[in-house]
């Protein structure tokens, strides 16, 4: 079965400044699909970036980029010119091929001003 | 497109009662999934629907937990007879599938569920 660890349950950044959120997943299969989602104060469940596991480069949106290392089996989230609203918690999902969606436990990043 | 659509938003029950949880997935979608959020599990995947078939109910907790789909467009998530240790948020999502631009789940608002 697939598991998904993010190691860090809280991380802080000061505004203005960069910081990389890591995850590594476990899983035998060679096709599927990467997803980072912010869920901020509100509850509300935002997709950030999405990334498919037979593309090579890394997706890019806007501020947020992602490292994709398939051999490794790591997906970090990497958030440029941090800024007060991207105080949240920040959730990395697997798509197996049989579409099975998990989630990791999550990393509460806060922004300090 | 109204989004996924959850209800109750709240919800505040007495043990040994019954819950229903109800959602309305976004018109098109062929898969839906249920959620149950807490602070030491995070979010675990309850059950998934394929085209309003149950694919995987695996993370069902309990004999006490079910979940239907009768049609395309409603589900419900049940807890019978419910307790203290079910008080969570539970996300109910919905998905076309992953070769659409690799689709990616679409979440409700939730249901805060407190069991007392």
């Amino acid at each position: 079965a697939q598991t998904v660890t993010q190691s860090q349950p809280e991380m802080s950044v000061q505004e203005a400044e960069t910081v990389t959120l890591s995850c590594t997943y476990d899983t035998s299969e060679s096709d599927y699909y990467l997803f980072w989602y912010k869920q901020p104060p509100s509850r509300q469940m935002i997709l950030v970036i999405r990334q498919e596991a037979y593309k090579q480069q890394n997706a890019t949106e806007n501020r947020f980029s992602v490292n994709f290392q398939k051999a490794a089996k790591s997906f970090s989230l990497k958030i440029s010119d941090s800024q007060l609203g991207d105080a949240a918690m920040y959730f990395c999902a697997y798509r197996s091929r049989d579409d099975k969606i998990i989630f990791g436990k999550g990393t509460r990043l806060h922004i300090l001003p | 497109d109204a989004g996924v659509i959850q209800s109750p938003r709240h919800e505040v029950t007495e043990m040994g009662q019954e819950v229903t949880l109800r959602c309305k997935p976004i018109s098109g979608h062929d898969y839906l999934f249920w959620y149950r959020q807490t602070m030491m599990r995070g979010l675990e995947l309850l059950i998934y629907f394929n085209n309003n078939v149950p694919i995987d109910d695996s993370g069902m907790p309990e004999d006490r937990f079910s979940a239907k789909m009768p049609n395309a467009s409603f589900s419900t998530l049940k807890i019978q007879p419910s307790e203290p240790r079910d008080s969570a948020v539970y996300f109910c999502a919905s998905s076309l599938e992953k070769q659409v631009y690799n689709s990616p789940l679409h979440f409700g608002n939730g249901t805060r569920l407190t069991v007392t």
